[in-house]
């Protein structure tokens, strides 16, 4: 069980180049997330999906798209990067509501290593 | 919506000492909470979480919060630290009910602990 993969794990991107952060999943969970972490600014999410063919924006979406073509894979695109999409970005997963009992309000996220981007 | 405030934003402590990082959050309603930790070069772990029940919550190495409903706070604890807990430590909240766990995360507390 490899968990939550994401990759790269570092790039370095020009401004208005574009870019596909990737993450995949090998536990079923249908539940996936997109977080940018910037310097004392906590986690903000970026956008969810609550399964395949779903996907809706969190917090901070501006900038970013993404697709859920399948319940494994959540990649994140960045269409014209800009400076202010330098970050750190964690991808992560939780189970299935009703799962073994299990509640997607109260299950922890599992995250990737993530993602460092640089856009300069 | 829902907010979370850590105010502690860098705290330095030497090994054996006490340990109490400050977590609020805002919302009306019944919440989930959780504590993260970031281990230096590693991703997010779950340190504990809340949901109901004894409102004071027992996680792993010796971490431990308390639940106060009356002060919307979720204070992180351990009685002597080490030096391996040098860490960021965040405080996360969720609303019950939505379509997801989506949590809403604070600005985090650096721990750092000297030998």
């Amino acid at each position: 069980n490899a968990g939550v993969t994401q990759t790269p794990k570092f790039r370095i991107l020009k401004i208005g180049q574009s870019m596909t952060l990737q993450c995949t999943q090998d536990m079923n969970h249908n539940y996936m997330y997109w977080y940018r972490q910037d310097p004392g600014m906590g986690l903000k999410l970026i956008y969810y999906s609550v399964g395949a063919g779903i996907t809706d924006k969190g917090e901070v979406p501006n900038g970013y798209n993404v697709s859920r073509s399948t319940t494994e894979d959540f990649p994140l695109r960045l269409e014209l990067a800009a400076p202010s999409q330098t970050s750190v970005y964690f991808c992560a997963s939780t189970p299935t509501p009703g799962d073994r009992g299990i509640s997607s309000y109260n299950s922890p996220l599992h995250f990737g290593n993530g993602t460092r981007l640089t856009v300069t | 919506a829902q907010s979370v405030s850590q105010h502690n934003h860098h705290v330095i402590l030497s090994e054996a000492a006490s340990l109490e990082l400050g977590c609020n959050y805002s919302y009306g309603g019944t919440v989930n909470l959780f504590w993260y930790v970031q281990y230096p070069g590693q991703h997010l772990q779950l340190l504990l979480k809340y949901f109901s029940g004894d409102p004071l919550v027992k996680g792993i190495k010796g971490f431990e919060a308390e639940f106060i409903k009356s002060k919307f706070s979720f204070n992180l604890r351990k009685p002597s630290v080490q030096w391996s807990d040098t860490a960021e430590y965040f405080c996360a909240v969720n609303a019950r009910g939505g379509t997801a766990s989506k949590l809403t995360f604070g600005t985090g507390t650096r721990l750092q602990v000297t030998l």
